[in-house]
C-alpha cells in the first residue's frame, strides 16, 4: 500500500499568517497515464471532509484561492494564504494512483 | 446538486451485522462509483471500497474483504454497505462518497454526512 507521511502533525497559525504542510508518498504517485492523483480534503469540527485540491494543484468549485497545491512524484505542499477562522480543522492528502486508496493521517490546524 | 444522505447512527451488539444506505440525489446514480470510507474515532480515513451501480461491479480493500459488502438498488438510487462479524474495531463514522467526473475516481468530491456505528453489548 502506498503510505501517505504528513507533516506537521499539528500547527497553529495567526489570522491573516500563511501555512504549508507537507504530504510525502512512499511511491511516485504518477499514474501510468500521466497523471498525479494527489488530493487535499479539510474536515471541520463534526463535519465531512470536503475536497480542497485535486490533482496536485486543481481547486475544486468554490473553493478559494487562498489555497494552492504543488508538488510531483512523492513530494506535495499545500499552502493556505490569509488564514481566516474557518480554515480551522484537520487537513488531509490523499492518494487516488493506486489501489487501496489511502491518505495521510492529518494536520490539525489551530487558529492563534 | 448533488447530495448523499446517510442513514442514521447504529448501535450492534459484537457478532452481528450491520447494512448502513445512502441515498444519491442530484445526478445519475448509475453513472458514478459509490466509495466508501471508514474514519475511527480520532483517526484518520481508510478506505472501504466502491460499487459501480450501473453494473454492480465493486472492488474492495483486502483489508475488508469479508467485513464489508457493497451493494446498491438502482430503482432508489441508494448504495449500502454491510458489515459483518462486528467487533470493537468496527466502531467508527463510516462515510459513502463519489468522484467528480465519470469513470475512475482518483478524488472524493462529494461526500455523505456519515453514519456512525457504535459495537457495544
Amino acid at each position: 500500500d502506498v503510505v501517505m507521511t504528513q507533516t506537521p502533525v499539528s500547527l497553529s497559525v495567526s489570522l491573516g499568517g500563511q501555512v504549508s504542510i507537507s504530504c510525502r508518498s512512499s511511491q511516485s504517485l504518477v499514474h501510468n497515464n500521466g497523471n498525479t492523483y494527489l488530493s487535499w480534503y479539510l474536515q471541520k469540527p463534526g463535519q465531512s471532509p470536503q475536497l480542497l485540491i485535486y490533482k496536485v494543484s486543481n481547486r475544486f468549485s468554490g473553493i478559494s484561492d487562498r489555497f494552492s497545491g504543488s508538488g510531483s512524484g512523492t513530494d506535495f505542499t499545500l499552502k493556505i494564504s490569509r488564514v481566516e477562522p474557518d480554515d480551522l480543522g484537520v487537513y488531509y492528502c490523499g492518494q487516488g494512483t493506486q489501489y487501496p486508496l489511502t491518505f495521510g493521517s492529518g494536520t490539525k490546524l489551530e487558529i492563534k | 446538486q448533488v447530495q448523499l444522505q446517510q442513514s442514521g447512527a447504529e448501535l450492534v451488539k459484537p457478532g452481528s451485522s450491520v447494512k448502513i444506505s445512502c441515498k444519491a440525489s442530484g445526478y445519475t446514480f448509475t453513472s458514478y462509483d459509490m466509495h466508501w470510507i471508514k474514519q475511527q474515532p480520532g483517526n484518520g480515513l481508510e478506505w472501504i471500497g466502491w460499487i459501480y451501480p450501473g453494473n454492480g461491479n465493486t472492488k474492495y480493500n483486502q483489508k475488508f474483504n469479508g467485513k464489508a459488502t457493497l451493494t446498491a438498488d438502482k430503482s432508489s438510487s441508494t448504495a449500502y454497505m454491510q458489515l459483518s462479524s462486528l467487533t470493537s474495531e468496527d466502531s467508527a463514522v463510516y462515510f459513502c462518497a463519489r468522484g467528480s467526473t465519470m469513470g475512475i475516481t482518483h478524488w472524493f468530491a462529494y461526500w455523505g454526512q456519515g453514519t456512525l456505528v457504535t459495537v457495544s453489548s
